[in-house]
């Protein structure tokens, strides 16, 4: 069965440093991987996804995640973080697409001025 | 385009109650998806629906929960009765290839 686990429930970082945000999966089989944003009183957004091909992805708005099958991991970076992206970040994994999703208990981002 | 439509926004009742939340997806999704999110956890599907036909509703309590999609456009999702522990946000998405698109979600506070 499948599964994600985000280690960090929270994660205070200074504004301008760099940021990982950690993601873990299990899955017997191949998978797609995806990062989604909550931002405080909105609705989920879709940040980043891993369908196939190259193992790095990029966001629009400066974040990267990067597939390790090895590791089954897709953490999340950003090399300087800015307030705008105070916000939940969860991680979710399905084996096939148009499925339904697995997500993790998601990681809280905060900024510090 | 327009995106996913949920209402209402906040709905406060006290348990034993029961509610209904509604749900309009993108135009042309033919997959529609119901999650509750409680404080803290990521969200987790109730029920997935395939055009007006369920794929997977094997986390919705069927005792208390129950939803519809009649017409394979918009849905509705019901508890009756509530529960204190069904405090959370019910999120609805939709999708038509490999990625879903979420509403703002209902804030559902069981008193």
């Amino acid at each position: 069965a499948q599964s994600v686990t985000q280690l960090d429930s929270q994660v205070p970082v200074f504004e301008e440093a760099p940021v990982e945000l950690r993601c873990n999966y299990s899955s017997s089989v191949s998978v797609y991987l995806f990062w989604y944003v909550q931002y405080p009183n909105q609705g989920l957004q879709l940040l980043l996804k891993y369908l196939s091909g190259s193992t790095l992805v990029e966001s629009i708005n400066g974040f990267e995640a990067e597939f390790n099958k090895s590791q089954t991991s897709f953490h999340l970076r950003k090399p300087s973080v800015h307030i705008s992206d105070t916000a939940e970040y969860f991680c979710a994994v399905t084996e096939n697409r148009d499925d339904k999703i697995i997500f993790g208990k998601g990681t809280r981002l905060h900024i510090l001025p | 385009e327009a995106g996913v439509a949920q209402s209402p926004r906040y709905k406060i009742i006290e348990k034993r109650q029961s509610v209904a939340f509604w749900c309009n997806p993108i135009s042309g999704h033919a997959t529609l998806y119901w999650y509750q999110q409680i404080l803290g956890q990521g969200p987790k599907l109730l029920i997935q629906f395939q055009n007006n036909g369920v794929v997977d509703d094997s986390q919705l309590p069927k005792d208390r929960f129950s939803a519809e999609r009649l017409k394979g456009v918009d849905s509705t999702l019901k508890i009756q009765p509530a529960k204190l522990e069904d405090s959370a946000v019910y999120l609805c998405a939709s999708s038509l290839a490999n990625e879903q698109f979420f509403g703002p979600g209902t804030r559902l506070t069981v008193l």
